[in-house]
């Protein structure tokens, strides 16, 4: 079974970088691709991007100018990058197994999640 | 638009049908996933594809698919199945884009 982890600060300085990672246990992190999901308290979730193992990236363009997505296979993990942050980045954060099929796409595993909150 | 639009709430009596609808412009190139969140809980892949559903998800969970609308159903509703449940597709460049949400409550 697929197990994922996020890790990172809960507390970030607005205008800072955010920087999380998430570590995958219980199968290897080559062939798939892997994504980062976020959701605001209360609310609804939202794409950020993804990552194949082989580096290729895809980013949610309303995000695509701060965000960076990498991945270490040598340590099965990826992480995710988030420069100039707000308030409004306030948001659970999740990262998740993304599976392509035929005609879309869906995420099998998910990981605990982790709150990030942007204060001074 | 890539927007998916998803009917806020829903109401169910205990044992009953419920359908939740998922409609965007993109559902009519791509099918759509779905998840079921409970509080303070990761979301569960309770549908994906044309209408599979992964290892451990009951049978009453089911998808279909019409036009620029995707539907899961839930026949017979239990009252651990009250949860909030997304949609998610994708858009022509790959993009991913989740539904509005909707919150099931099982009366």
């Amino acid at each position: 079974q697929v197990q994922l982890q996020e890790s990172g600060p809960g507390l970030v300085k607005p205008s800072e970088t955010l920087s999380l990672t998430c570590t995958v246990s219980g199968g290897s992190i080559s062939s798939y691709y892997w994504s980062w999901i976020r959701q605001s308290p209360g609310k609804g979730l939202e794409w950020i991007g993804y990552i194949y193992y082989s580096g290729t990236t895809n980013y949610n363009p309303s995000l695509k100018s701060r965000v960076t997505i990498s991945i270490d296979t040598s340590k099965n993990q990826f992480s995710l990058r988030l420069s100039s942050v707000t308030a409004a980045d306030t948001a659970v954060y999740y990262c998740a197994r993304r599976i392509p099929d035929t005609m879309g796409y869906y995420l099998d595993f998910w990981g605990q999640g982790t709150l990030v909150t942007v204060s001074s | 638009s890539s927007d998916l639009t998803q009917d806020p709430t829903v109401s169910v009596a205990l044992g009953q049908t419920v359908r939740i609808t998922c409609q965007g412009d993109n559902l009519r190139s791509f099918y759509a996933s779905w998840y079921q969140q409970k509080p303070g809980q990761s979301p569960v892949l309770v549908i994906y594809g044309r209408n599979n559903r992964p290892s451990g998800i009951p049978d009453r969970f089911s998808g279909s698919r019409s036009g620029n609308t995707v539907s899961l159903t839930i026949t017979g509703a239990q009252a651990e199945d009250e949860a909030d449940y997304f949609c998610n597709s994708r858009d022509s460049s790959g993009n991913g884009v989740f539904g509005t949400g909707t919150r099931v409550t099982v009366l």
